[in-house]
């Protein structure tokens, strides 16, 4: 069975970019979860989705940092404009409502 | 908030030998789950505990669920290389599920020397 499955792996940009994450979660699962993971700061949750309908965007850092889910098996993460600061590897997860979550294998953005 | 303190952050061992390893909470945990992360992967699940006092095996891994439902413990007996990357604890805000919003541990880096 396909994991959760995310693009690009690696992602080098100029400062002052748009970066689009996308991610396709496990088919069947409800929920959807975008994380952050930097060697300062750990893994941190972004934004959580379920049903397609975001349900916590307290993780969000700014308005810099948009994420969207418009069906069950897609959503994308953007960044715009991007800083060296948001240079961190960029985790999707998801999960049924019976079960845990699953992570995929991260974006590693760095923002030059 | 709701932290989870790792402990240690880093382990050097041999090859063969036991790791022990825990994370504790000023808070309640109801559920508490353990991942390990490979380089340059996401977080893998290794174990997850649903009752206070409950112990639990995955091969060569044992994790515990404190009475207290404070704290957790992860043991892997006989180590391998491939054991190496990051192991993380993580559990549910008070009164969430495993599958909703996870507080993780800082980790824990464990590096075995063959």
């Amino acid at each position: 069975d396909a994991g959760v499955i995310q693009s690009p792996r690696h992602e080098v940009t100029e400062m002052g970019q748009e970066v689009t994450l996308r991610c396709k979660p496990i088919s069947g699962h409800d929920y959807l979860f975008w994380y952050r993971q930097t060697m300062m700061r750990g893994l941190e949750l972004l934004i959580y989705f379920n049903n397609n309908v975001p349900i916590d965007d307290s993780g969000m850092p700014e308005d810099r940092f948009s994420a969207k889910m418009p069906n069950a098996s897609f959503s994308t993460l953007k960044i715009q404009p991007s800083e060296p600061r948001d240079s961190a590897v960029y985790f999707c997860a998801s999960s049924s409502s019976t079960d845990t979550q699953y992570f995929g294998p991260g974006t590693r953005l760095t923002v030059l | 908030g709701q932290q989870l303190n790792q402990s240690p952050q880093s382990m050097f061992i041999q090859e063969g030998e036991d790791v022990s390893m825990n994370c504790t909470s000023s808070s309640i945990f109801n559920t508490w789950l353990w991942y390990k992360q490979d380089p340059g992967e996401g977080p893998v699940l290794l174990i997850a505990l649903y009752k206070a006092g409950e112990l639990t095996s995955n091969g060569r891994l044992t994790a515990q669920f404190g009475i207290t439902r404070k704290d957790s413990f992860l043991n892997i007996s006989a180590s391998i290389p491939s054991d190496v990357g990051i192991y993380f604890c993580a559990g549910p805000l008070a009164g969430g599920t495993s599958y909703g919003k996870l507080t993780f541990g800082q980790g824990t880096i464990l590096t075995v020397h063959p």
